[in-house]
């Protein structure tokens, strides 16, 4: 069964850092790109970062160019997302994806992990 | 950027219902529409992959059809726990953009 779980969420003030996780389990993490969907309370989907299977290949939303950096760890099946930067619109439930190899959905989902901004 | 216009926003509708639900693409995408089912609370779950082809263990009832630039998610017969909110996404290219959702509430 293929699960995601995330973590690392929390409050954090303006112009602070973070990192996030999700620990994968149930599927060969290196044979599947990853990414980060996120939501804004009571919002859409919004697309924010995706790594390819092997690391080497990185797309990210033009919202978070630059603050944000995914990453992954094939040995841990662990992806990331460093947040810096950040700012009172990156409030949001960040979610881990997997994204399927034939048509780029997001197959899987994790559970989220909420990010607050906030002085 | 692709921008994908979701109708209607929102949606009132009874049990045994037929709904359909439609997206256009600001571009040209092929088939590389997916939808998702977002409860409250919880994460969103993959319905229909590629406009047509139904997720694993995702009802029948479920269908999608279109192409290029216009698309429709229908569920034939509306099911107490079908009320969600339903959002299209194209996997075309970078960025991948959402729809604004579609709220589907009891009549």
């Amino acid at each position: 069964e293929v699960q995601l779980l995330e973590s690392g969420g929390g409050l954090v003030q303006p112009g602070g850092s973070l990192r996030l996780s999700c620990a994968a389990s149930g599927f060969t993490f290196s044979s599947y790109a990853m990414s980060w969907v996120r939501q804004a309370p009571g919002k859409g989907l919004e697309w924010v970062s995706t790594i390819s299977g092997g690391g080497g290949d990185t797309y990210d939303a033009d919202s978070v160019k630059g603050r944000f950096t995914i990453s992954r760890d094939n040995a841990k099946k662990t992806l990331s997302l460093q947040v810096n930067s950040l700012r009172a619109d990156d409030t949001a439930v960040y979610y881990c994806a997997r994204r399927g190899n034939s048509w780029y959905s997001f197959d899987y989902w994790g559970q989220g992990t909420l990010v607050t901004v906030s002085s | 950027d692709i921008q994908m216009t979701q109708s209607p926003s929102s949606l009132s509708a009874s049990v045994g219902d037929r709904v359909t639900i439609t997206c256009r693409a600001s571009q040209t995408i092929s088939t590389y529409v997916n939808w998702y089912q977002q409860k409250p609370g919880k994460a969103p779950k993959l319905l229909i992959y590629a406009t047509s082809s139904l997720q694993t263990g995702v009802p029948a009832r479920f269908s999608g059809s279109g192409s290029r630039t216009d698309f429709t998610l229908t569920i034939s017969s509306l099911q107490p726990e079908d009320f969600a909110t339903y959002y299209c996404q194209q996997s075309s290219s970078t960025p991948y953009t959402f729809g604004q959702g579609t709220k589907l509430e009891i009549k």
